[in-house]
């Protein structure tokens, strides 16, 4: 089955730097990515994803680059604020055709610390 | 829309006793799955449904777990009897297949003692 490795575990930040948060993945025929961010208390929510016929993908200050022959992908918040404290949750899926294939595989997590 | 629903958001129960999770998915969407997430293992999936019919249940941990889904809105996992070990968050999440996005519950903290 898939394995995702996520690193680093915790990251800290001064506000107004960048962020960035590394994932690789074991199964060549993965096709999605997300990334979820998880705040205390409350359950993953998607904040950005890229799919495999894509190599990068912006969403204002969030972007995630995909690199399909080293198979990693990676996160990068840029102009961190203290609201971007969390932690973040890359994953894994091939969800095409169906089958025991169509599942998210998580990494373990980062937890990102934002200082004001 | 409400968004996943899960209920209760908190569970204590003493060991050996039954315990029910209760999750109500986004209309319209026909996966479902289930999570549970401790520190030290982080996110696994217990078991994911589509059109109400379980596809892969390899992630659930023994026979203590079951789940179920009666129809597109409401789905359970139950645990018979409770451990100590069983502790953690679990979630609920549902997807429509055609955009991949998976939309999460806010989770039940279950607590066994």
């Amino acid at each position: 089955g898939e394995n995702v490795e996520q690193h680093p575990s915790t990251l800290s930040v001064q506000e107004g730097d960048s962020a960035v948060i590394k994932c690789t993945y074991s199964d060549s025929a993965s096709n999605y990515f997300p990334w979820y961010k998880q705040e205390l208390g409350k359950g993953p929510q998607l904040i950005i994803d890229i799919r495999s016929n894509v190599g990068e993908k912006k969403d204002q200050r969030i972007a995630v680059t995909l690199n399909k022959t080293a198979k990693h992908f990676s996160l990068h918040i840029t102009e961190t604020q203290p609201e971007d404290s969390a932690v973040y949750f890359c994953a894994a899926s091939n969800n095409m055709g169906g089958g025991s294939n169509y599942k998210l595989t998580f990494g373990k997590g980062t937890l990102l610390t934002v200082n004001p | 829309d409400a968004g996943v629903i899960q209920s209760p958001r908190h569970e204590v129960t003493e060991m050996g006793q039954e315990v029910t999770l209760r999750c109500k998915p986004i209309s319209g969407h026909d996966y479902l799955f289930w999570y549970r997430q401790t520190m030290m293992r982080g996110l696994e999936l217990l078991i994911y449904f589509n059109n109400n019919v379980p596809i892969d249940d390899s992630g659930m941990p023994e026979d203590r777990f079951s789940a179920k889904m009666p129809n597109a809105s409401f789905s359970t996992l139950k645990i018979q009897p409770s451990e100590p070990r069983d502790s953690a968050v679990y979630f609920c999440a549902s997807d429509r297949r055609t955009w991949g996005e998976a939309f999460f519950g806010q989770g039940t903290r279950l607590t066994v003692v």
